[in-house]
Order: structure tokens, then sequence, then C-alpha cells
């Protein structure tokens, strides 16, 4: 079976510093990662997935395997970045669709 | 947004009584998933399903059942056997993955049910 930790509830900066919301998984097959969000009022939705290796509203996420981590990270937060995050994974190598999702970080971004 | 629909908003029922929640998607997706939100404890799976007439059972299935008739929905309800039903309850779908398409969730607004 596969689980996702996200260690931190709440993470709140100042805008302008930099952010990083923590992720840890374990699985033992090949994963997929993603990162959702959902801002105040608004429904969930993807922010970004580690096979893209994009960089969504100044957001990036690097699978790290040896560590089984898929930190998101922004160099300068802003405060429109204040939501709730949830991290993900999708198993690759069966026939699953379905998420397993962390528990969630909101982050507060302070003026 | 108007794509995958959840209603209602806010729903209240009287212990021991079963409830419904509908999703409907008008995207053309073969998959649909419900979850259920709590605070602190993320998302968790109840039922997924992936072509019309299956599904399967998520990590938290007992005290739910669903039917998948129509392409378009997948309704959920939330029987008595559900111990603690007071929750948030998302609804999702995602395409198909063929042709190089991802596979992305998309979500609905979400239906809060509280039992009284």
């Amino acid at each position: 079976a596969q689980r996702v930790t996200q260690p931190e509830k709440l993470l709140s900066v100042f805008k302008g510093a930099p952010v990083e919301l923590k992720c840890n998984y374990s699985y033992s097959g090949s994963p997929e990662l993603f990162w959702y969000v959902q801002y105040s009022r608004q429904r969930l939705q993807l922010l970004l997935r580690h096979i893209s290796r994009e960089s969504i509203k100044g957001f990036t996420a690097d699978l790290n395997k040896g560590e089984t981590s898929f930190h998101l990270k922004k160099p300068f937060a802003q405060e429109e970045d204040s939501a709730m995050y949830y991290c993900a994974l999708r198993p690759r190598d069966t026939g699953r669709r379905a998420l397993t999702f962390g528990s969630g970080t909101r982050l507060q971004v302070q003026p | 947004d108007g794509g995958i629909t959840q209603s209602p908003k806010y729903l209240f029922r009287k212990e021991g009584q079963n409830v419904t929640l509908s999703c409907e998607q008008n995207l053309n997706h073969d998959a649909m998933y419900w979850y259920r939100q709590d605070p602190g404890q993320g998302l968790r799976l109840i039922y997924y399903s992936q072509i019309v007439n299956d599904f399967q059972k998520g990590d938290i299935a007992e005290g739910y059942s669903v039917s998948r008739e129509k392409k378009e929905s997948f309704p959920l309800t939330v029987t008595s056997a559900q111990k603690n039903p007071t929750a948030f309850y998302l609804c999702a779908s995602s395409p198909p993955v063929a042709g190089g398409r991802r596979d992305t969730q998309y979500f609905g607004p979400g239906t809060r049910l509280t039992v009284l």
C-alpha cells in the first residue's frame, strides 16, 4: 500500500520569503507524484506533477527517489499563494488511477 | 469549472437515514471518484469507477455505496451504517489516459454533509 506524509499542518511565511512544503511518500513500486492546491472558496485543482518537470506560478517540485520526497518549493512567496496544498501519489505500475493524498499543509503568506 | 457538479451544496441528515449525494460531469471523462475530506486528515478515497457499470472500493468504503449506470453520473449513498458521516465530500473525474493525455483529476465543488 502507498502512503503520503505532509509533516506540517501550517506553514507561515512573510511575503518574499522562500517556501518549502514537505512531502514524503512510501510506495514500493513506481509512483507518480502530484501537488494539488485549494485556494479559498475555490475547487481543489492540480498545481503540478513530477513527470512534467514544470514550474507553475513559480512553484517547482523534484522527485527524490532516494529520499522518497517530493517537496514543493518557491523562492519568493506571494500573498496569493496562501492556500491549502496537498501532495498526492498514484501508482504508475498498477491499473489504479485513484490518488492517495497527504493530510495537507496550509500555507499562510503574510504581508 | 461547470464541467463537474455536485448537489446539494449542504445536506443535513438525521441519524439512521440514508442520503444520496449527486455527482455529474459533462467532460466525457471515463473515471470518477469520491473522496471524503476531514480536517487534519486530507482526502481519503471512498469509491472509484474507471468505466461504466464497474466500481472499486477505496480505503474507507464501509457504510457507503455507489452506482455507475451512466458515464456522466456517479452518485454516492451514505448509509446508516456509516458511523461518522459528517464530513465534506468531494467528487472528481479524470479523462482517458490514452494518446499521451495526462491523468489529471478534476474536482467538483463538494457537498458538506451534517448528521443531526
